[in-house]
């Protein structure tokens, strides 16, 4: 069963600081990423996708993807108060409907 | 914004107790999802549908029945519920395709004593 790691489990930074977050797949034939954000009492909603190697920007967000490596990772610059959430990695293999989500990293931004 | 509603927001019930959580959407997706959150463990995929009457076994299946009943419509069904059920529980839904993103609702925290 493909299982989809995430690390660090929880992470602090300062406001205005950068946040990198990671992810990396078990399943060789995962082709699809995603990174979803759950605030506190809320339901996950999606962020970013990446589906390509390379990066891909939006806004204060960028993530990468290393489809050699299964890794795809997502920084955030000049990190706010408002982005302190729950972050969840997704991965999806062309061979299945299923899309599995890792176990989360827990984002704390300090005012 | 796609629209996915859930009830009931929360339900406490028994040990061997009966309980249905129900789940509509609204933007004419294809798929449907059931999952579980617990603390240490993420999202989980209990079943999920493509379609009105198809249903998919997920990773965590066990305990748990399914049934959609509409392309709007998607029931997770305890039977026999279980203290080990206890969770938060979404739903979700996506179009077709392999870049879909899902959409989640509102979740059904339950509690089985």
């Amino acid at each position: 069963q493909q299982k989809v790691q995430q690390s660090p489990e929880s992470l602090i930074v300062p406001e205005g600081g950068m946040a990198s977050l990671n992810c990396t797949s078990s399943d060789r034939n995962v082709d699809y990423f995603w990174w979803y954000r759950q605030h506190s009492g809320k339901s996950p909603k999606m962020l970013m996708s990446i589906f390509s190697n390379g990066e891909k920007e939006e806004g204060r967000f960028t993530v990468h993807l290393n489809k050699a490596s299964l890794h795809t990772s997502l920084h955030i610059r000049d990190s706010q108060p408002s982005d302190s959430a729950l972050y969840l990695c997704a991965a999806r293999g062309s061979n299945t409907n299923k899309v599995v989500f890792g176990t989360g990293t827990r984002l704390q931004v300090l005012p | 914004e796609a629209a996915v509603t859930q009830s009931p927001r929360n339900k406490v019930t028994v040990t061997g107790g009966n309980v249905t959580l129900s789940c509509r959407q609204t933007n004419s997706h294809n798929y449907m999802y059931w999952y579980r959150q617990d603390t240490g463990h993420g999202l989980r995929l209990i079943h999920y549908s493509y379609g009105a009457g198809n249903l998919q076994i997920g990773d965590v299946p066990d305990g748990y029945k399914a049934t959609r009943t509409t392309q709007e419509d998607f029931f997770l069904l305890l039977e026999l519920a279980s203290p080990s059920q206890t969770s938060l529980y979404f739903c979700a839904s996506s179009v077709q395709g392999n870049y879909a993103e899902q959409f989640f609702g509102p979740g059904t925290r339950l509690t089985v004593l």
